[in-house]
């Protein structure tokens, strides 16, 4: 069954460092996300793209967050200058045709920033 | 701005026991309501999705109800078995943009 493909599952950073997660979304998904999950907390929706373009995006996902899709399989978040409060699972997901579609989940990459 | 709450918390019932998790949104202009599992450090795997022209959806022993006009869903687990225990999340979709629940964290003792 397709799913969902993250790296690295985990990642430690030096706080004002730049990371890169990296996602491969299900192959024909055309939606694609991130979501980040601080421990203990709500998970919480960053980002959605379509067609090589940002469509939605909350206000956590600020200019220090950048996403791109570099082929036609990886799926990255950018995070600039990380800060101790980026420390999180983050989540990539995709969904078929639309976004009304089923999400479906990636394992998570999760960050530490020291 | 979407507030999605699921109540209870947590909750432990003994093995084969029926449940009922329950979910509630404030903005009941929705494209569609998700539930997912999600195991401890783990991502979150889809249940059921419901649209907001439906009413239910079933899954084998699972079956999610939505009423959209009151802003509430509830996901029903039939004969509860030790490998449900999990936590459960209810994440409301409006514009391309998901907002979750925390969770019930559910323990099936048996």
């Amino acid at each position: 069954e397709p799913e969902v493909t993250q790296t690295p599952s985990h990642q430690v950073t030096q706080m004002g460092q730049e990371v890169i997660l990296r996602c491969v979304p299900i192959s024909n998904h055309l939606y694609f996300y991130w979501y980040r999950q601080i421990l203990g907390q709500k998970v919480e929706f960053l980002v959605s793209f379509y067609n090589n373009e940002i469509s939605e995006k909350s206000e956590i996902f600020d200019d220090q967050f950048s996403v791109e899709r570099p082929d036609g399989s990886n799926f990255t978040l950018k995070i600039r200058s990380t800060k101790l409060e980026d420390s999180a699972m983050y989540f990539c997901a995709s969904s078929d045709a639309t976004f009304q579609e089923t999400q479906y989940f990636g394992p998570g990459t999760r960050l530490l920033v020291l | 701005k979407q507030e999605v709450t699921q109540i209870p918390a947590a909750l432990s019932v003994p093995e084969g026991e029926n449940l009922v998790l329950n979910c509630s949104f404030t903005d009941s202009a929705i494209y569609n309501l998700q539930w997912f599992r999600q195991d401890p450090g783990k991502g979150l795997t889809s249940l059921l999705l419901i649209q907001s022209s439906q009413r239910e959806q079933t899954s084998g022993r699972l079956n999610a109800s939505l009423d959209k006009s009151s802003g509430r869903s509830t996901l029903y687990i039939a004969a509860s078995q030790p490998g449900d225990s999990a936590t459960y999340l209810c994440a409301v979709n409006n514009n391309n943009d998901m907002r979750f629940g925390a969770g019930t964290r559910l323990t099936v003792k048996p």
